[in-house]
């Protein structure tokens, strides 16, 4: 079975804290990423990663880094946490797109406060 | 620019068909996808187009038309479960887009 985890269904932090949101599976997927989701917003892309040590900005990059040293873990920091990053954060992660059905499997999510 | 347009919310009675809608307009298009999403849950696959046409699978079915830049989701024989938000998503190149989702509201 597929399996998407995430470190924390829940966390609350403080305004200027550095934030670590982990993001871990266990298909062998090369692609990953990592959205916010927000009310009337819906799914952003804020970055994603072909393979290992890759990266590419999504559509809000701002304000976030990601790593990505191993192939399965791919890692969400957010360097000073602000109250405009209270969000729900999913991560995914998918196939190499030269498969025609590549579908993304999602996370449970991690509800983020930032107080 | 990245467009991808759906309907905010709709409701539907338990039993009944619904259509979904999704317009989109994306510098590049290699497959559009559909997701549901229960309240406080993470989006699970319901289906994938890549070619003009309808796909069926149970309950659930999706048509596309690449010249019009739309597709629409059919749920047949609703269930209160079926209540959720879908999300149309666009695949550009490397990218995955979402729409803002559509809240389905199932009325027993």
């Amino acid at each position: 079975d597929v399996k998407v985890t995430q470190s924390s269904r829940y966390l609350v932090k403080r305004t200027g804290e550095k934030v670590f949101l982990e993001c871990v599976q266990d298909m062998d997927h090369e692609n990953m990423f990592w959205y916010r989701q927000d009310p009337g917003l819906g799914l952003r892309l804020i970055y994603f990663s072909y393979d290992v040590k890759m990266k590419e900005k999504g559509d809000i990059p701002e304000g976030y880094s990601v790593s990505r040293e191993k192939k399965e873990r791919f890692s969400l920091i957010l360097e000073s946490a602000s109250t405009n990053q209270t969000s729900m954060y999913l991560c995914a992660s998918r196939a190499s797109f030269s498969r025609r059905r590549d579908t993304q499997y999602f996370g449970p999510g991690t509800r983020l406060t930032v107080l | 620019g990245q467009n991808i347009d759906q309907p905010t919310e709709m409701t539907a009675t338990e039993g009944a068909i619904v259509q979904i809608n999704c317009t989109y307009q994306t510098s590049g298009f290699n497959g559009l996808f559909w997701y549901q999403q229960h309240a406080g849950e993470a989006p699970t696959f319901l289906s994938y187009n890549v070619l003009d046409g309808l796909e069926e699978k149970g309950r659930f079915s999706s048509f596309l038309s690449r010249s019009k830049g739309y597709s629409y989701l059919l749920l047949k024989e609703l269930q209160m479960k079926d209540s959720a938000s879908y999300l149309c998503a666009v695949r550009d190149g490397d990218k995955i887009i979402f729409g803002k989702g559509t809240r389905l509201h199932i009325l027993p």
